[in-house]
């Protein structure tokens, strides 16, 4: 059975203080892994995506990584304006199955 | 700016009401979504339109009924819901090929009073 797991389940840091997220994920035959981040109330913004384990994706201070069980997406010096909920996802029958994403709390 | 919209933002119904959300994608996309999302969950998969023809139905209950009138609009009619369908309503959509790249619009707040 597919599944996708994040850890930790909620993340609070200071402003500048670096860390990583995780996504463990069991997928037979995997088409991609997807990173979304979510504010409240709102729809998930696409980040990423990664096709083959040893892909890397930058973007501003998000850094996302793939290997064959997981993920890391990496916050370098967050800011205040990084607080949002990130999901990851995996491809399953051409459509996204979604883990419990990390709340990511980053304080002034 | 997102290329997806969806209509209303916010929604209080009764139990014994009929509404319809709506969304609209301006992305030339083949295929559209709808997702139930509540508080601290991830997105839930309800129902998929691949050129305007429904191909998935995630066992969702009757009261929820969609319809895809054209290749960028996508409607959720919704009909005697009940309280626990109090919910954030995604629609997304993607290129009918890849549908693991979806885009998302932001959401209706769906109160069942």
């Amino acid at each position: 059975e597919d599944q996708v797991t994040q850890s930790p389940e909620a993340l609070r840091l200071q402003e500048g203080e670096s860390s990583s997220l995780n996504c463990s994920y069991t997928v037979s035959g995997l088409r991609g892994l997807f990173w979304y981040r979510q504010d409240p109330g709102k729809g998930p913004e696409f980040l990423f995506t990664l096709y083959s384990a040893g892909e890397e994706k930058e973007k501003e201070r998000l850094k996302a990584t793939l290997t064959k069980k997981e993920s890391f997406l990496h916050i370098t010096a967050p800011k205040p304006e990084d607080s949002a909920t990130y999901l990851c996802a995996v491809s399953r029958a051409n459509n996204l199955f979604f883990g419990t994403g990390t709340r990511l709390t980053v304080i002034p | 700016d997102t290329e997806v919209t969806q209509t209303p933002k916010h929604l209080v119904m009764g139990m014994t009401n009929k509404k319809s959300l709506k969304c609209e994608q301006h992305m030339g996309h083949r295929a559209m979504y709808w997702y139930k999302q509540k508080a601290k969950k991830p997105p839930e998969l309800m129902f998929v339109y691949s050129y305007e023809k429904l191909s998935i139905n995630e066992s969702v209950p009757s009261r929820f009924s969609p319809e895809c009138p054209n290749s960028s609009l996508l409607n959720l009619h919704l009909h005697a819901l009940q309280p626990e369908d109090s919910a954030l309503y995604l629609c997304a959509s993607s290129h009918e090929s890849r549908g693991y790249e979806q885009y998302f619009g932001p959401g209706t707040r769906l109160t069942v009073t």
